[in-house]
Formats: structure tokens, C-alpha cells, sequence
């Protein structure tokens, strides 16, 4: 079974510019996950999705971040502008419903470093 | 809500060696709680979870944990530290009904020494 499939695996660029992830989930995974893990922090989500839904966006920072999940299956999340503390590792995760006890399938995450 | 403590960012163990790593929840329901593995440049990697069943589970790599809702917390351990042991541990906490977010420790890193 292919995990979590994101990209780019890394990306560099200036304060000001653009960028944009892309995640692919599990096959028949109903349920994806946009997180942002800073350096010697856990992860924090910033986006949930149910099918092509919006379950949970409360942390995302809407004046600069967007994601969306066209036909329920792959997503992208789009940072416009980046600031400097935007540099994390964004973690895209997948899991077959979203109760609380379901697990959680992680991808190798996008590591951004913003200059 | 819902809030992880992990205490000590860093923990260092001999190879076979006991491992504990501890974490305290907070939570205003009654919980889900979960350890996840992290290796470098890697996702992370589900190791056990406790779901209101025993209290004591048994995850994969021989490491174990212990829902202790006294106590309210959730050690993880291990009898006998390998040194591919050696990652990030991150502890999480969410709720058991509806579409709960995951809430995660800040991880504890485990070092591993020959």
C-alpha cells in the first residue's frame, strides 16, 4: 500500500514570494490533515479535511495560507506571502474517517525555509 | 481542550538499558492518546495508542505505555533500549467524540549510546 506522498521535499525561498505543497493520501482515505511542525516543536494542525470539506481550519492564518482538497482526493496548501517564521516542516497526513481514535498516516513532510 | 507535557526534551540511555519516556495530558473529555516515532527526515510513525480499552498497551518495537487516569498521564517504555531506538517520540491527546484535532507534546528526543 503507497503511503503519503508529498512534494516538493524541500524548498527555499525569500520572505515575500509564494509557494505551494501538494499532498497525495492513502487511496480511500476520507480524511486529510495539513500540520506545521517548527523546529523542536510537535506538530500543529492547521487544516482538516472531510472528503472536500472543511472540518477544522481554527489555527490555519487565514490572511496568508490556503488550502483545498478538489474532488476529496489530493490537496495543496499555498502560503502567499511567506514570512520568516513561516520556516517548518509542513507535514501532510491521511487517516479513513476522522473520529478522534482513527490513525493517523504521515507523509515525509515539505521542509520550507523562508530567508 | 486538550494539552500534552512531555518532560525533558532529551532523554540519553545506554544500549539495553530502560527507556521511559513520560507525558502528562489535559483534556476536558475523556481521552485518546497516542505515541508517535519520528526518524530524521522522516513522517511520523503511529507506535501505540490508548482508546479506552486496557490501560496497558503494547505497541510495535517492543514499547509499551500505561494510561494511568489518576496520574493523568501515559509513559511510554521499552525494557531494553536498541540503538535503533534512537528518534524523536512524540506523545498526543484527543478527545473521544466527533471529528477531535490531535494535539501533540513538544517530543523528547532519545538518544541512544553504544
Amino acid at each position: 500500500e503507497a503511503g503519503v506522498a508529498q512534494s516538493p521535499r524541500y524548498k527555499i525561498i525569500e520572505k515575500r514570494q509564494s509557494v505551494a505543497f501538494w499532498c497525495n493520501p492513502i487511496s480511500g482515505h476520507a480524511t486529510l490533515y495539513w500540520y506545521q511542525q517548527i523546529l523542536g516543536q510537535g506538530p500543529k494542525l492547521l487544516i482538516q479535511f472531510q472528503n472536500n470539506g472543511v472540518v477544522d481550519d481554527s489555527q490555519l492564518p487565514k490572511d496568508r495560507f490556503s488550502a483545498e482538497r478538489l474532488k476529496g482526493v489530493d490537496s495543496t496548501l499555498k502560503i502567499q506571502p511567506a514570512k520568516l517564521e513561516d520556516s517548518a516542516v509542513y507535514l501532510c497526513a491521511s487517516s479513513l474517517v476522522g473520529q478522534g481514535s482513527t490513525e493517523q498516516y504521515f507523509g515525509p513532510g515539505t521542509r520550507l525555509t523562508v530567508t | 481542550a486538550q494539552s500534552v507535557t512531555q518532560l525533558g526534551s532529551h532523554v540519553s540511555v545506554s544500549e539495553g538499558a530502560l527507556v521511559l519516556l513520560r507525558c502528562n495530558y489535559s483534556s476536558s473529555v475523556p481521552p485518546y492518546l497516542f505515541w508517535y516515532v519520528q526518524y530524521p527526515n522522516q513522517g511520523l510513525q503511529l507506535l501505540l495508542k490508548y482508546t479506552s480499552a486496557a490501560t496497558l498497551v503494547k505497541g510495535i518495537n517492543g514499547f509499551e505505555a500505561e494510561f494511568k487516569k489518576s496520574e493523568t498521564s501515559f509513559h511510554l517504555t521499552k525494557p531494553s533500549a536498541h540503538m535503533s531506538d534512537a528518534a524523536e517520540y512524540f506523545c498526543a491527546v484527543t478527545g473521544n467524540s466527533g471529528y477531535s484535532t490531535l494535539t501533540f507534546g513538544k517530543g523528547t528526543m532519545l538518544l541512544v549510546s553504544p
